[in-house]
């Protein structure tokens, strides 16, 4: 298994701001995960983050707006740049563990985000 | 990719078993179903996985027919804590790891 924490838990921004939210995984893990989840609504992929090559978007989601840095095996940024109220969500983080004998993946707490 | 496609809801009693039927017609061949179970304000977590026919773990069993266009999560003797969101994914190992969540079912157990 794999212990996931995010950071900020939750934060309120001003439109026009940009907010960076960490991800922070207790083992090296080769494949990492964005999504985002409305409320009420079911978790929509952003990106995909591997480690040593560039971040992959899902259509939909752009790099200028939601940059992603992975720099080692244990730790991600997302950006969430030029928030709207639209943004207003949860933001997840989840990996792959490389000892993982299924495709499992292990999902952060989120990161309660509110846009005014 | 496959789609998946399940009931938007459930109600059941505490102490009956509920199962919870995901469609995946378009499934690939090298395609695994995975289901996972979200409370309200904490990430997805998994519950089990297959390929084929039965897997049976501590939490739940899941049965899956031979055209694999269809899978059913079978949760025994639930309690007022399996109240949740349950999600049937169809995890995508051609062509690259990729895993998307449908809308999910939201079980509510009641006492």
């Amino acid at each position: 298994s794999a212990v996931i924490s995010q950071k900020p838990s939750r934060d309120i921004c001003q439109r026009g701001t940009s907010l960076t939210i960490q991800c922070q995984v207790d083992s090296q893990v080769t494949m990492m995960f964005w999504y985002r989840q409305q409320p009420g609504q079911s978790l929509t992929l952003i990106a995909t983050a591997n480690q040593g090559s560039e971040a992959t978007y899902e259509s939909g989601f752009v790099i200028d707006k939601f940059p992603i840095s992975r720099p080692n095996l244990t730790f991600s940024t997302l950006t969430v740049s030029n928030m709207s109220p639209e943004d207003s969500s949860i933001y997840l983080c989840s990996v792959q563990p490389r000892t993982a004998s299924t495709d499992t993946q292990y999902f952060g707490p989120g990161t309660r985000l509110t846009v005014l | 990719l496959a789609k998946t496609t399940q009931p938007i809801s459930m109600d059941s009693y505490e102490g009956q078993e509920v199962n919870i039927t995901c469609s995946h017609n378009n499934i690939a061949t090298n395609d695994y179903i995975t289901w996972y179970q979200q409370f309200p304000s904490q990430g997805p977590r998994f519950i089990i996985q297959g390929y084929k026919t039965k897997v049976t773990n501590e939490v739940a069993s899941l049965f899956i027919p031979a055209d694999r266009k269809s899978s059913t999560l079978s949760l025994p003797r639930v309690s007022l804590s399996d109240t949740a969101v349950y999600y049937c994914l169809v995890d995508q190992r051609t062509g690259g790891f990729k895993t998307i969540f449908g809308a999910g079912t939201r079980l509510f157990v009641k006492a």
